[in-house]
């Protein structure tokens, strides 16, 4: 069974605070990872996507990568109220054309 | 931009009928999906097409099946709706396989609750 793990939260920070999410999966064949944030109501939307080790920046995300530790992390800087959703953290495990294994979330409560 | 566009956002439906969702995507993507979202077990995957008339079984199918006769439309079809159907379906496409970096883009969600 492959598998993506979270923490379901919820993770509350302080405005302008760092946010850090974190995620875990089973099969070391996984290519590609993605960030989505999903508002209460509303379908996932694209944050950022990594698929070599290390960190890649876009604003005021930051994604990591650990093949080895097979982990993928978010790091949200200066976080702000209109952050406040449920991150998903979806791995590509790409073994049969596209085969996405989503995390269960990790609801994130910024405080004004 | 992507548009993935589901019919309906809300439905309500009775038990036993036959209940149609309908998914549409504009960009000659190959690849689409039906999952539904529950709280606490997350977007489960319950059928896929990577092309016209093909479809695989995802991780939940029972008392599902889909309709793919275009490339840019797949139904999703309760046989015999039932009130555990209740939830959150969400549609979804992709580029054509062999890109692995490609994000899925997301319909806006049907709420669909049976009574």
């Amino acid at each position: 069974q492959k598998e993506v793990e979270q923490n379901s939260g919820p993770l509350s920070v302080p405005e302008g605070a760092i946010a850090s999410l974190n995620c875990t999966y089973s099969d070391r064949g996984s290519q590609s990872f993605f960030w989505y944030r999903q508002y209460s109501g509303k379908s996932p939307e694209l944050i950022m996507f990594i698929y070599s080790n290390g960190d890649k920046e876009d604003g005021r995300f930051t994604a990591q990568l650990n093949k080895a530790s097979q982990y993928v992390s978010l790091l949200i800087r200066d976080s702000q109220p209109s952050d406040s959703a449920t991150y998903l953290c979806a791995v590509n495990m790409f073994d049969y054309g596209q085969n996405f294994v989503f995390g269960p979330g990790t609801r994130l409560s910024v405080l004004p | 931009d992507v548009k993935v566009t589901q019919s309906s956002r809300y439905l309500v439906k009775r038990t036993g009928e036959k209940v149609f969702l309908e998914c549409v995507q504009d960009m000659d993507h190959e690849n689409m999906f039906w999952y539904r979202q529950d709280p606490g077990l997350g977007l489960r995957l319950i059928y896929f097409s990577y092309d016209v008339k093909m479809k695989e079984k995802g991780d939940i199918p029972e008392g599902y099946s889909v309709s793919r006769e275009k490339k840019e439309r797949f139904s999703l079809i309760l046989e015999s709706a039932s009130t555990n159907q209740t939830s959150m379906y969400l549609c979804a496409s992709i580029k054509p396989s062999g890109t692995e970096y490609s994000p899925l883009h997301f319909g806006n969600g049907t709420r669909l609750t049976v009574t």
